[in-house]
């Protein structure tokens, strides 16, 4: 099955900071989601990004499929945006459309 | 709209008892999924379900699981007997549509605690 990579592994900001998660995947894909799983351990959706640039609010994300990884671009943290982010993709060989996940970012954003 | 809702949200069992996890879809989701997350590892899939027919089971584990989707509308998931391994935090998902690349959306997840 396809491979999920996230980096870096764990982060810690100063609240106002701007910052760059990684999510390299092993193989093509036909969908990719980003999530960000708050401190009540809800998996929260951010992002469906198959491919291309989305931006929401502070949020933004690009996933260049061609090259396989995804970025989630993160500005003016805030101490709310603390948890952890997922990338989970959708490889085009899975016909049963199952996301597979990353290991997570863990951000800690600091007042 | 109600986002995905799973019962309990807790449940702390005996190894070798029964448990039941419900998990109710997006109304006028086809698709409904289930993911678990066992101690230090990643979250998995475990199976997919359209309407009531299961399109892919590759992620269960064993034969002590048990899902089930009558009727099309919520599933279930049995664990007979729970194991000490199988302590986690079991998540469900919903997508629109049939056979297509839909966004998943999660419930807040069953954690399950295996004594």
């Amino acid at each position: 099955g396809i491979q999920v990579e996230q980096s870096p592994p764990d982060l810690i900001l100063q609240e106002g900071a701007n910052s760059t998660l990684r999510c390299n995947f092993s193989d093509s894909v036909n969908n990719l989601q980003w999530f960000h799983q708050n401190p009540w351990g809800q998996l929260i959706n951010l992002f469906y990004i198959p491919s291309g640039t989305k931006q929401n609010g502070r949020l933004s994300a690009t996933t260049v499929a061609t090259e396989r990884y995804s970025l989630l671009y993160i500005s003016s943290s805030q101490t709310t945006d603390s948890g952890v982010y997922f990338c989970a993709p959708q490889g085009w060989r899975n016909a049963g459309n199952m996301l597979t996940f990353g290991g997570g970012t863990r951000l800690m954003v600091k007042p | 709209e109600a986002g995905v809702t799973q019962f309990p949200s807790h449940s702390v069992i005996e190894k070798g008892q029964t448990v039941t996890l419900r998990c109710d879809p997006i109304s006028g989701h086809d698709n409904l999924y289930w993911y678990r997350r066992v101690m230090g590892k990643e979250i998995k899939f475990l199976l997919h379900f359209v309407k009531e027919s299961k399109q892919d089971e590759s992620g269960m584990p064993n034969n002590r699981f048990l899902a089930e989707r009558t009727g099309g509308t919520y599933s279930t998931l049995k664990v007979q007997p729970a194991e000490l391994e199988d302590s986690g935090v079991y998540f469900c998902a919903s997508s629109y549509g049939r056979g297509t690349y839909n966004e998943q959306f999660f419930g807040p997840g069953t954690r399950l605690t295996v004594l």
